[in-house]
């Protein structure tokens, strides 16, 4: 079973600053998520990615299979980018029909 | 096109009493999940479906039962709610077709005293 680790669990920066979130998995997976959760508890889907590197505006994921490793990256923050960040990986190897594990989420808050 | 949709948005249940939290999506995806979300922990999976009449256990199930009767709904059913049953439940599906992207209902959260 996929254990999920993520780091730094709370991060605080001031606005314009590049972020960093980093994420740990355990077994091979055919796909990683990164999910946000906004403070009024809503959960999206921002990224999968199965390797090399996504961008959705200012924010940008990247992955290494080999050492099972994903980065979030934010660049040009603004307090608005202020939520949880969460990854997820697929329970076992393969795809993740039958669940995700999740990490514990990054609290980032972004300050003007 | 809601996608997934959740009710109650909260709920204040008393020891040893029985709920059923409602979840539907109007996507036609065959795989929808129930999730909770506990302070300072990462989502936990307690029931999933991959189709209708189909359903199994995942890593929290004790004190919740499932149904599956159609594509478009999944409730979740507690039965003599505890304490430890506080959380912020949330119901997901996703597609069988490769990229199992969730989608994530708003959530219920659920307080019992």
């Amino acid at each position: 079973k996929n254990e999920v680790e993520q780091s730094p669990q709370n991060l605080t920066a001031q606005e314009g600053e590049f972020i960093t979130i980093n994420c740990s998995y355990s077994v091979g997976i055919s796909a990683l998520h990164w999910l946000q959760q906004h403070p009024g508890g809503g959960i999206v889907s921002l990224f999968m990615l199965s390797s090399g590197k996504k961008k959705h505006g200012r924010l940008i994921a990247t992955i290494n299979i080999q050492e099972k490793h994903s980065s979030l990256h934010i660049t040009a923050s603004h307090p608005r980018d202020s939520a949880v960040y969460i990854c997820a990986a697929p329970k076992y190897s393969g795809g993740g029909a039958d669940g995700l594990t999740f990490g514990k989420g990054t609290h980032l808050i972004i300050q003007p | 096109n809601a996608g997934v949709t959740q009710t109650p948005k909260f709920r204040i249940l008393k020891i040893g009493q029985s709920m059923t939290l409602q979840c539907t999506q109007d996507m036609n995806h065959n795989y929808m999940y129930w999730y909770r979300q506990d302070p300072g922990m990462g989502l936990k999976l307690i029931y999933y479906s991959v189709g209708a009449g189909i359903t199994d256990k995942g890593e929290v199930p004790n004190g919740y039962n499932v149904s599956r009767s159609t594509t478009e709904d999944f409730p979740l059913r507690l039965e003599l709610a505890a304490p430890s049953q506080t959380s912020v439940y949330f119901c997901a599906s996703t597609s069988d077709r490769g990229t199992y992207e969730q989608y994530f209902g708003p959530g219920t959260r659920l307080t019992v005293t």
